[in-house]
């Protein structure tokens, strides 16, 4: 069975700066993907980033980066120059093996981030 | 191109009541998700599609009945409601091109059972 881990309830940030959001994940699969979601207050769940597991380079897309670890099993989201639209919480997201889930997401529970001016 | 739609946005249910949750896409994607999010929590599976007229159990299936009625649409069913079934409720699709993944969500649609 498949786990994900977020072990930051919360995390403030002052403008401008980075911030790491952690995400440790547990399978025994070869073969996965890990995905970072934002959802703000409004309530969307919004894209932000994809990594395969057999990808070599970290993702990057615009200001967000995912810093993966595989040995360690860790797919970290990291932030740069925060934007006070960055206050969100944050999920941490693994896909099955793709031959038998068809894309099913395992979701951690989640990291708020409090963006400060 | 809406992308991912939800209907409704917003309903209240009196328990053992029943309703529909809509959901389309005009993606062209072949495989369609229903979650659930309980407050301060992560998504959780409900029903998955792989492709048009195959269904499947997610995580927590109990008190659900789902009907992928073409490429376009898979819809959520309660048939008696209850007040656990209060909740977020998400529909998705996937996609994987060009080495790359997504899974894109509709809004949501928002259900409070009394």
């Amino acid at each position: 069975a498949q786990k994900i881990t977020q072990t930051q309830p919360g995390m403030f940030v002052q403008e401008k700066e980075a911030v790491t959001l952690d995400c440790t994940y547990d399978t025994s699969d070869q073969s996965y993907g890990l995905f970072w979601y934002k959802q703000p207050s409004s309530g969307e769940m919004i894209f932000l980033i994809y990594q395969g597991s057999y990808d070599e380079q970290n993702a990057t897309e615009g200001r967000y980066s995912l810093n993966f670890q595989k040995a360690r099993k860790s797919a970290n989201l990291v932030i740069s120059a925060s934007q006070l639209g960055d206050s969100a919480m944050y999920f941490c997201a693994m896909r099955e093996p793709r031959g038998t889930s068809y894309g099913k997401l395992t979701f951690g529970q989640g990291t708020i981030l409090t963006v400060h001016p | 191109n809406a992308g991912v739609t939800q209907t409704p946005k917003f309903q209240v249910l009196k328990t053992g009541q029943s309703m529909t949750l809509q959901c389309a896409q005009d993606m062209n994607h072949n495989s369609m998700y229903w979650y659930r999010q309980d407050p301060g929590m992560g998504l959780r599976l409900i029903y998955y599609s792989a492709s048009e007229g195959t269904t499947d159990k997610g995580e927590v299936p109990n008190g659900y009945n789902v009907s992928r009625l073409n490429k376009r649409e898979f819809s959520l069913r309660l048939e008696s409601a209850a007040p656990s079934q209060t909740s977020v409720y998400f529909c998705a699709t996937w996609t994987f091109s060009g080495g790359r993944e997504t899974q894109y969500f509709g809004p949501g649609t928002r259900l409070l059972v009394l």
